[in-house]
């Protein structure tokens, strides 16, 4: 199976900051990567497939980067919704497994 | 818009099985994959499997082998998760959600989940 490594597990940050996230694979996933956005009580949110894909509908202020083996998520200017736990996940082959996940809260 | 609206939360006794269901909306199902995702409790999401609406092909985790079964029901857009010999460890809120495929694949839109409860 491949290992999905997120870092932080958690983060601090102000509203403004620009915050970024890494996710490395246990081997290299080309361009296999999603991430998701989960809120407490809600359904995740895809925000990024394909590695650099922005979906439909999601603040241009989320960019998704990396290929191969690690990969980063970055927020470039916090908003107060954007406090949530955010997870990879690699669709490179079954099981298609998530990051640990990395808790955004508000400092 | 491409809608999952799942069953209502389950209570269940240990060795019990529980079966959630999870009806599509809003895009041509039977051409889908629908698959099966949960959290338990303080934990991160883990991939169940999947199943393909038109012909009923499987792929599941190896955790969940021999205890869970994916279908499908095309006549009412509908997609189920049986889940067997529970026990404590399988309390979790059960998500569903559509697999889109074209060269890459993800998981877009994801159901409201379903609170699945094991206990004595």
């Amino acid at each position: 199976d491949i290992q999905m490594t997120q870092s932080p597990s958690s983060l601090s940050a102000s509203i403004g900051d620009r915050v970024t996230i890494t996710c490395r694979a246990s081997q290299t996933i080309s361009s296999y990567l999603n991430w998701y956005q989960h809120k407490a009580g809600q359904a995740p949110k895809l925000l990024i497939y394909a590695a650099s894909n922005l979906q439909s509908g999601v603040p241009s202020r989320f960019r998704g980067s990396g290929s191969g083996a690690d990969f980063t998520l970055t927020i470039s200017s916090l908003q107060p919704e954007d406090f949530a736990t955010y997870y990879c996940q690699q669709s490179y082959s079954g099981p298609y497994t998530f990051g640990q996940g990395t808790k955004l809260e508000i400092k | 818009q491409v809608q999952l609206v799942q069953s209502g939360a389950e209570l269940k006794k240990p060795g019990a099985s529980v079966k959630v269901s999870c009806k599509a909306s809003s895009y041509p199902f039977s051409t889908s994959r629908i698959t099966w995702v949960r959290q338990a409790p303080g934990q991160g999401l883990e991939w169940m499997g999947w199943i393909t609406a038109y012909n009923g092909d499987t792929s599941y985790a190896q955790n969940f082998q021999g205890r869970v079964t994916m279908t499908t029901d095309t006549s009412t857009n509908t997609a189920y998760m049986e889940l067997r010999r529970l026990t404590s460890d399988d309390t979790a809120v059960y998500y569903c959600a559509r697999v889109v495929s074209e060269s890459y694949t993800w998981f877009d839109p994801w159901g409201q989940g379903t609170l699945v409860t094991v206990s004595s």
